[in-house]
């Protein structure tokens, strides 16, 4: 089992739709985690860390569910410049290190 | 700031050929990391350095060296290049410290090795 799983999609969402997805990981020690954008052929970027308690950035939202081992990513009022993939990662205790899901791609359209 | 700056941007190899891919960073960030990305398997981490003078493997550091003799740079060498080290290269830079610190990548070195 991979320690960081995805649903690689696509997700095809129309423009001004919501559209919402997780990441399950394996390691109960992970301790921080986060979603990154990365645009084709880009370097990935931060769009969000993620945080017990949920959070909230605008049209993103991320939550944490330490219980089932999952976080998950969801976005309001589609723009077609949310087109892109979104990567899920995460760190253990010792901080040194991220680990990335294989990312879920969204495609929003007209 | 340039932030992470890579070259070369595009490299293509013969196997068995040597070459390093560079990588720097002008933010003075301790921890820096090399990671490749292949289509379907993430970012999976190559090395990764704590500070100057200190190195260690990452998940696939096999074929592969770094060192980090300044904050600033962290070369990532290819000893003898495989068809299998076909992919794109990450170099990534990030404060030390807390874990959630967030991290900063270089735009990438996409090598193909015939």
């Amino acid at each position: 089992r991979k320690e960081v799983e995805q649903d690689p999609g696509p997700f095809n969402v129309p423009e001004g739709a919501t559209v919402a997805f997780n990441c399950t990981y394996s390691n109960s020690a992970s301790q921080s985690f986060f979603w990154y954008r990365q645009d084709c052929r880009k370097e990935p970027k931060l769009l969000m860390s993620v945080y017990s308690s949920g959070n909230e950035d605008g049209r993103f939202t991320a939550q944490l569910n330490r219980a089932s081992q999952y976080i998950s990513l969801l976005i309001r009022d589609s723009k077609l410049s949310d087109s892109a993939t979104y990567l899920c990662v995460l760190s253990g205790a010792a901080g040194n290190k991220l680990t990335f899901g294989g990312g879920t791609r969204v495609l929003v359209k007209p | 700031n340039a932030g992470v700056t890579q070259t070369p941007k595009f490299q293509v190899l013969k196997t068995g050929q040597s070459m390093t891919l560079q990588c720097a960073q002008d933010m003075n960030h301790e921890y820096m990391s090399w990671y490749r990305q292949d289509p379907g398997m993430g970012l999976r981490l190559i090395h990764y350095s704590v500070g100057a003078g200190i190195t260690d493997q990452g998940e696939v550091p096999n074929g592969y060296n770094v060192s980090r003799s300044t904050t600033e740079d962290f070369p990532l060498r290819l000893l003898s290049a495989a068809p299998s080290q076909t992919s794109v290269y990450f170099c990534a830079s990030r404060t030390g410290g807390f874990s959630y610190n967030e991290q900063f990548f270089g735009p990438g070195t996409r090598l193909t090795v015939l």
